[in-house]
């Protein structure tokens, strides 16, 4: 079953821009992960934020979660056209399975 | 670096035909998993693999099986190919299943079935 659902599914940006993404999901969780996926190929693990934390930081990405909203943003600040790639935010509750969304396609142009 | 691979990256198919996608990943990893991606639906998972000979149903496991025969490889079976199993279909893999671990995917595999 989907649980997380990303907003807006798709964004389209000037490089040096930044880039929100947004995703919502139903049930409660223990982790939300997100990733990225370039054209055609599989899928790269950006982020981890676990249920106790409110933010977190990796080089360009912060990424948010809210959990009272059941929400979490990621953004990828001074953007650049290698960025442009669908991505994906995932949520783990219970057995540990991932369970994904249908994803943002971000095109950053030059 | 873990590295997970699949057997094929493009693959065509009639209707009908027996169809084995195979999964390898080097990392030792316990659990593995096959998803499928379609436009507008996201990533779906189909099985997944908590150990040697041990599977569990996903949410999508109508017109699958799956095999775990050996640790480091998995592999999806199509029994009949039909056309509506035209997908990209992921594999992953992951240490274990705990509440911090991420899953690394292999490159995909574009399967039509004509």
């Amino acid at each position: 079953s989907q649980q997380g659902e990303e907003d807006p599914q798709a964004l389209s940006i000037q490089e040096g821009e930044n880039a929100t993404m947004n995703c919502s999901y139903k049930t409660s969780i223990n982790n939300l992960q997100w990733y990225r996926q370039n054209s055609g190929r599989g899928l790269v693990h950006l982020i981890l934020i676990r249920s106790n934390e409110r933010e977190k930081h990796s080089g360009r990405l912060r990424v948010t979660l809210d959990t009272s909203k059941k929400s979490s943003s990621l953004l990828i600040t001074a953007s650049r056209a290698a960025d442009t790639a669908s991505y994906f935010c995932a949520t783990v509750s219970g057995y540990s399975t991932l369970t994904f969304g249908k994803g943002t396609m971000l095109l950053v142009s030059p | 670096d873990v590295k997970v691979t699949q057997s094929s990256r493009y693959l065509v198919k009639r209707t009908g035909e027996k169809v084995f996608l195979e999964c390898v990943q080097d990392m030792d990893h316990e659990n593995m998993f096959w998803y499928r991606q379609d436009p507008g639906l996201g990533l779906r998972l189909i099985y997944f693999s908590y150990d040697v000979k041990m599977k569990e149903k996903g949410d999508i496991p109508e017109g699958y099986s799956v095999s775990r025969e050996k640790k480091e490889r998995f592999s999806l079976i199509l029994e009949s190919a039909s056309t509506n199993q035209t997908s990209m279909y992921l594999c992953a893999s992951v240490p274990s299943l705990g509440y911090t671990d991420t899953q690394y995917f292999g490159p995909g595999t574009r399967l039509t079935v004509l």
